[in-house]
């Protein structure tokens, strides 16, 4: 149902890299609009964790880091930490619907 | 450090009007180059975008196609606040409901509310 599709989970041991990735189409991504990636912990609010596709807010550990393709967007968690365990959401905007959209979440589990 | 609080009734009967608020603190309701907005989370929807209001020397307001109608986002300046109601509910609007602010000409939302869980049952 979401407008981004991204995997539903994903999981790595500590210290290794993982990727999540997040595919839109023509009228979000493919239009040239920006992608921006939030971490959810467990019992908080939503998080920036990646705006403008690359780009890391003030306090965002450099382990974290984004790209974006045509109509795909990755996020690349390196150096994996117990804490990293969270949910990442990818969102961008749709000029169809006009909108923000976003993907439906990936559960990143550190093993 | 702009700081954002929602607070409501977590449980409401269908066709009942959802209600919540959320206090801004460390920004203004007012900022001309704010948008304040109310998002919602569900496992059959996932996050969706509701809707919006923001001050450019007037008021204005935006909402998604899935709840124009029974959608209202309204700023109090007196509070420096902004609220969300929804009319008619149905267990369809079982959501935990976020408020977050977009700075303008930006696509991202920085910062977001805790949360609150908002539950439709008869």
């Amino acid at each position: 149902q979401s407008v981004l599709t991204q995997p539903p989970s994903v999981s790595g041991a500590p210290g290794q890299r993982v990727t999540i990735s997040c595919t839109g189409s023509s009228s979000n991504m493919g239009a040239d609009y920006d992608v921006h990636w939030y971490q959810r912990l467990p019992g908080t609010a939503p998080k920036l964790l990646i705006y403008k596709n690359s780009n890391r807010p003030s306090g965002v550990s450099d382990r974290f880091s984004g790209s974006k393709s045509g109509t795909s967007a990755s996020l690349a968690i390196t150096g994996l930490q117990p804490e990293d365990e969270a949910d990442y959401y990818c969102q961008s905007y749709d000029t169809s619907l006009g909108i923000a959209v976003f993907g439906g979440g990936t559960k990143l589990t550190v093993l | 450090q702009v700081q954002l609080q929602e607070s409501g009734p977590g449980l409401l009967k269908p066709s009942q009007t959802l209600s919540l608020t959320c206090a801004i603190s460390g920004d203004s309701v007012s900022n001309k180059t704010a948008v304040w907005n109310w998002i919602r989370q569900s496992p059959s929807r996932g996050l969706e975008w509701l809707g919006r209001t923001y001050y450019r020397s007037k008021w204005y307001y935006d909402y998604a196609a899935s709840v124009k109608g029974r959608i209202t986002v309204n700023p109090d300046t007196s509070k420096n606040q902004f609220s969300l109601q929804l009319k008619s509910v149905t267990p369809e609007d079982t959501a935990v409901y976020y408020c977050a602010r977009r700075i303008h000409l930006t696509y991202y939302f920085d910062p977001w509310g805790q949360g609150t869980l908002v539950t439709v049952s008869s």
